[in-house]
C-alpha cells in the first residue's frame, strides 16, 4: 500500500507570494492533518479535515487556509508568505478522525527569501 | 489550553546505556501517542496507550501512561545507534480536540 504523498518536496518562494502544497493520504484514510516543523517551536497543528469537512484548527493566522476533495487529497494554500512561513510541512492521514494511528508524508520544505 | 511538556529537550548516552524521555500534559488526556523522527524524516508512530497505568513494551522500548493520565514515559533498555532521533508524545484531551504534540526529545547515542 502506497504511503502518504506530498508534493512538491521542496519549494522556494519569495516574500508576499503565494504557495499550495498537496498530500494523497493513504488510500481508504478519509482523515488528513496538516503540521508545520520549525526548529524553534516544534510540530505545530495546522488544520484536520475529514470528509471534506475542517474538524479543528490549530493557531494560526487566516493566510493558511485548507481544503479537502472527495477522494481524501487535501492541500494547503499560505498567501502573502513571510520569512517566518519557512519550515517543513507534513501531512498525516488516518483511516478515521479521533485517536487513530497517524501515518506522515516525508513532507514539503518551504523556504521563504 | 492544553500544554504538554517534555523532559529532557536533549539526552546524550553512551551505547548501551539506558534512556526515558517523559511527556507531562495539563490536563487528564484521552490516550498518548509517541512517535519517532529519525534526522532528515519524518514522524513515525510507534504506540498508542489508552487505559490508565497501562504499560506496553516493544522490544527494547518500554511505554507507560501514567494513574492518573496526565503523564507517560518512553524507556529505552541498551540503547543503539539506531535509536538516535526525536521522540514526540502526543495526544488529544478528546477524540474530537485538536494534537497536541510535546516539544519533543532528542536523543543522540554515542558508539
Amino acid at each position: 500500500k502506497a504511503g502518504v504523498t506530498q508534493t512538491p518536496r521542496y519549494l522556494i518562494k519569495t516574500r508576499g507570494q503565494q504557495v499550495t502544497l498537496s498530500c494523497s493520504p493513504i488510500s481508504g484514510h478519509r482523515s488528513v492533518s496538516w503540521y508545520q516543523q520549525t526548529p524553534g517551536q516544534g510540530l505545530q497543528f495546522l488544520f484536520e479535515y475529514f470528509s471534506e469537512t475542517q474538524r479543528n484548527k490549530g493557531n494560526f493566522p487566516g493566510r493558511f487556509s485548507g481544503r479537502q476533495f472527495s477522494n481524501s487529497r487535501s492541500e494547503m494554500n499560505v498567501s502573502t508568505l513571510e520569512l517566518g512561513d519557512s519550515a517543513l510541512y507534513l501531512c498525516a492521514s488516518s483511516f478515521q478522525e479521533g485517536n487513530t494511528e497517524a501515518f506522515f508524508g516525508q513532507g514539503t520544505r518551504l523556504t521563504v527569501v | 489550553g492544553q500544554q504538554v511538556m517534555q523532559i529532557p529537550q536533549y539526552q546524550h548516552v553512551q551505547e548501551g546505556e539506558d534512556f526515558t524521555t517523559y511527556c507531562n500534559s495539563s490536563t487528564t488526556l484521552s490516550n498518548i501517542q509517541w512517535y519517532k523522527q529519525r534526522p532528515g524524516g519524518h514522524p513515525v508512530f510507534l504506540i498508542q496507550l489508552v487505559k490508565s497505568g497501562e504499560v506496553k513494551k516493544q522490544k527494547r522500548l518500554t511505554f507507560q501512561f501514567g494513574e492518573a493520565k496526565k503523564n507517560s514515559s518512553l524507556h529505552i533498555t541498551a540503547t543503539q545507534t539506531t535509536d538516535v532521533g526525536t521522540y514526540f508524545c502526543a495526544d488529544r484531551e478528546t477524540s474530537y480536540d485538536k494534537v497536541i504534540f510535546g516539544p519533543g526529545t532528542s536523543l543522540s547515542v554515542i558508539p
